[in-house]
């Protein structure tokens, strides 16, 4: 089976856009959930969605959104990028809810805000 | 809610030696622990996980700890070797429970001298 996969790789944005990252997950795996990796606050937890719905949400603003579409694909929004938006963002799937099941991570999405 | 510390943040070995990180949880109704291996640039890479209902989990030269009344669990690595040299997180959750994100502890960087 293919892993988690993530578009695009990398990006360099400017304070105030707003950029979206997307996540496949593992085929037939039904939750996808967004972690933020910076060398400062580590792994951070972001949201989860299952079944196309917001299950679990971190301490983040509101800034930060996703949405999953019908086939588990899932994407995350920012809005008005912050310098401090600058980090590694990772989805990891897992076959059932999050809360039942092992999660695997996706490569991630080195975002730059400049 | 949950938080896990882990450490130490850096760990030094030679070639051949043991290897060990602890990480502590401050949640009891966690009951799944998972410990992921980050290499510079790469994806955090499960490589071994414990739930709360075994007291030890091994895997060839990885084995996982746990004592639930300290709310500590440790990872060993025996006759490390260089190509071991990453990032290793510990992890912990609720499985079943509501909230099904991991907190991960900040990150142990592990180096093995050749």
């Amino acid at each position: 089976k293919a892993g988690v996969t993530q578009t695009p790789r990398y990006l360099i944005k400017t304070r105030g856009q707003q950029v979206t990252l997307s996540c496949s997950p593992i085929s037939g795996h039904r939750s996808v959930s967004w972690y933020q990796q910076t060398p400062g606050q580590g792994l951070q937890f972001l949201f989860e969605y299952f079944s196309e719905t917001q299950r679990n949400k971190g301490n983040f603003p509101g800034r930060f959104s996703g949405r999953q579409f019908s086939n588990s694909r899932s994407e995350m929004n920012v809005s008005t990028l912050e310098l401090g938006d600058s980090a590694l963002y990772l989805c990891a799937s897992s076959l059932e809810q999050a809360s039942r099941d092992t999660q695997y991570f996706g490569p991630g999405t080195r975002l730059t805000v400049l | 809610g949950e938080n896990v510390e882990q450490h130490p943040s850096t760990l030094s070995v030679q070639e051949g030696d043991s290897a060990v990180i602890k990480c502590t949880y401050s949640d009891s109704a966690s009951n799944y622990f998972p410990w992921y291996k980050q290499e510079l640039g790469k994806r955090p890479q499960l490589i071994i996980d414990i739930r709360s209902n075994v007291g030890e989990k091994k895997d060839q030269r990885i084995a996982v700890t746990l004592n639930k009344t300290a709310k500590h669990f440790s990872l060993h690595i025996t006759e490390t070797q260089p190509e071991d040299s990453a990032v290793y997180f510990c992890a912990a959750k609720s499985i079943g429970g509501s909230q099904g994100n991991l907190i991960f502890g900040k990150g142990t960087k592990l180096s093995v001298k050749p």
